[in-house]
């Protein structure tokens, strides 16, 4: 398994603003994702980051309003820009290892007012 | 489409009340079949892989088992703190291998 820390841990923002999610994991992994969780929903995949390639965006989301960077292999960052209320979700990173199975971090839980 | 679907939505046990939730699924070439458990305000934790029909995991009173068409969840005797929210989700291999998950069931063990 692999321990996945992220930052921050809970925010509330305005809207019209920006919040960049820190994911950071314990060990070299090539394959990592956002997902995004609304209230009493289950996840959505954003996008998957994988280090040394463009960030690959799933249908309706885009990367001008979520950017992606993944510098290393073991750190990623999501940007939320220009927040409205409904992008209030929880948003979960993940790393895939050998197995196809994810691992998540404990999530960031965004309110935007 | 490759879909995922789960059910009951919501399943309410009494401590030692032994029940199963059911994931059912339909898509391309399925490459694994995987169960978490969330609890609130909490990431998911991974608890099962299932690849193959016939399949079988255990893990304490969990036991899941995997058909070509749905994936159970059996919980034996249950206790409080089982409580939580259980998430079944697939990997196809079609479409970028991407992992889809179901709507959850949450699970509530009174005592």
């Amino acid at each position: 398994s692999a321990v996945i820390s992220q930052k921050p841990s809970r925010d509330i923002c305005q809207r019209g603003t920006s919040l960049t999610i820190q994911c950071q994991v314990d060990s070299q992994v090539t394959m990592m994702f956002w997902y995004r969780q609304q209230p009493g929903q289950s996840l959505t995949l954003i996008a998957t980051a994988n280090q040394g390639s463009e960030a690959t965006y799933e249908s309706g989301f885009v990367i001008d309003k979520f950017p992606i960077s993944r510098p290393n292999l073991t750190f990623s960052t999501l940007t939320v820009s220009n927040m409205s209320p409904e992008d209030s979700s929880i948003y979960l990173c993940s790393v895939e290892l050998g197995g196809y199975e994810q691992y998540f971090g404990p999530g960031t839980r965004l309110t935007v007012t | 489409e490759d879909q995922v679907t789960q059910s009951p939505e919501a399943l309410r046990l009494q401590e030692g009340e032994s029940s199963s939730l059911n994931c059912s699924y339909t898509v391309s070439g399925l490459r694994g079949l995987f169960w978490y458990r969330q609890d609130p305000g909490k990431g998911p934790e991974f608890l099962f892989t299932l690849y193959s029909a016939g399949e079988e995991k255990e893990k304490e009173r969990l036991k899941a088992t995997l058909t070509k068409k749905e994936s159970f969840l059996h919980i034996t005797a249950p206790k409080p703190e089982d409580s939580a929210t259980y998430l079944c989700a697939v990997q196809a291999g079609s479409g970028g291998f991407k992992t889809i998950f179901g709507a959850g069931t949450r699970l509530f063990v009174k005592a």
